[in-house]
């Protein structure tokens, strides 16, 4: 299997479950992303991990804790989420921290939903 | 404050009634400016990199540009499948690189 690949594609959650989504990349590339988009709103970077040194977004919430094995794959732990963080998950990869030539390669997202 | 606004927010156009999409950028540093396409459903998909003003870069229908303050995208006469959500994400450096996306355009075709 090429690209990136994340699962599960749809979570429905409740607010004192804990869950995981799951990301794995093909590419050869080593720094992996997590990024959370939300209806009409930019895409909002959580994570960063370039060889496997982590670089976060100081505004996350400590129920989102990331994970990160090797440079192949990327976990995103989940526990006591809210409502509002109901939105679309994309795992993305590149070679290099900036994106080089080619930018992000994204995979097709987890539709969370927290009810 | 690094900020990235697209325009317009949705785009209704007819079968080969060419059009642009804009993204104007207020960043320190730039390093690049990335478009990407999004179907329903999916992830961004790259679709051009530009570092420098005066710079173009096109692709089937599509054709970007990029100036000190802004990008384009030109559509040349658009087919229905070129319907999807259009990103522009600009690169900057400043105390270390950082990417920063547009809320999108949202580009919808008829046949």
């Amino acid at each position: 299997e090429t690209g990136v690949t994340q699962t599960p594609r749809h979570l429905v959650m409740g607010m004192t479950n804990k869950k995981s989504l799951k990301c794995e990349q093909h590419l050869g590339h080593n720094a992996m992303y997590w990024y959370k988009q939300s209806a009409k709103k930019p895409l909002e970077l959580m994570f960063v991990y370039s060889l496997e040194e982590r670089v976060e977004n100081n505004s996350v919430p400590s129920r989102f804790s990331p994970e990160c094995p090797n440079s192949s794959h990327l976990f995103l732990h989940l526990h006591t989420l809210q409502p509002e963080d109901s939105a679309l998950y994309l795992c993305a990869s590149s070679q290099g921290r900036t994106g080089d030539s080619y930018g992000y390669t994204f995979g097709s997202g987890t539709r969370l939903t927290v009810v | 404050e690094d900020q990235v606004t697209q325009s317009p927010e949705a785009l209704r156009l007819q079968e080969g009634e060419s059009s642009s999409l804009n993204c104007s950028y207020t960043v320190s540093g730039l390093r690049g400016l990335f478009w990407y396409r999004q179907d329903p459903g999916k992830g961004p998909e790259f679709l051009f990199t530009l570092y420098s003003a005066g710079e173009e870069k096109e692709k089937e229908r599509l054709k970007a540009t990029l100036t000190k303050k802004e990008s384009f995208l030109h559509i040349t006469a658009p087919k229905p499948e070129d319907s999807a959500t259009y990103l522009c994400a600009v690169l900057a450096h400043t105390g270390g690189f950082k990417t920063i996306f547009g809320a999108g355009t949202r580009l919808f075709v008829k046949a």
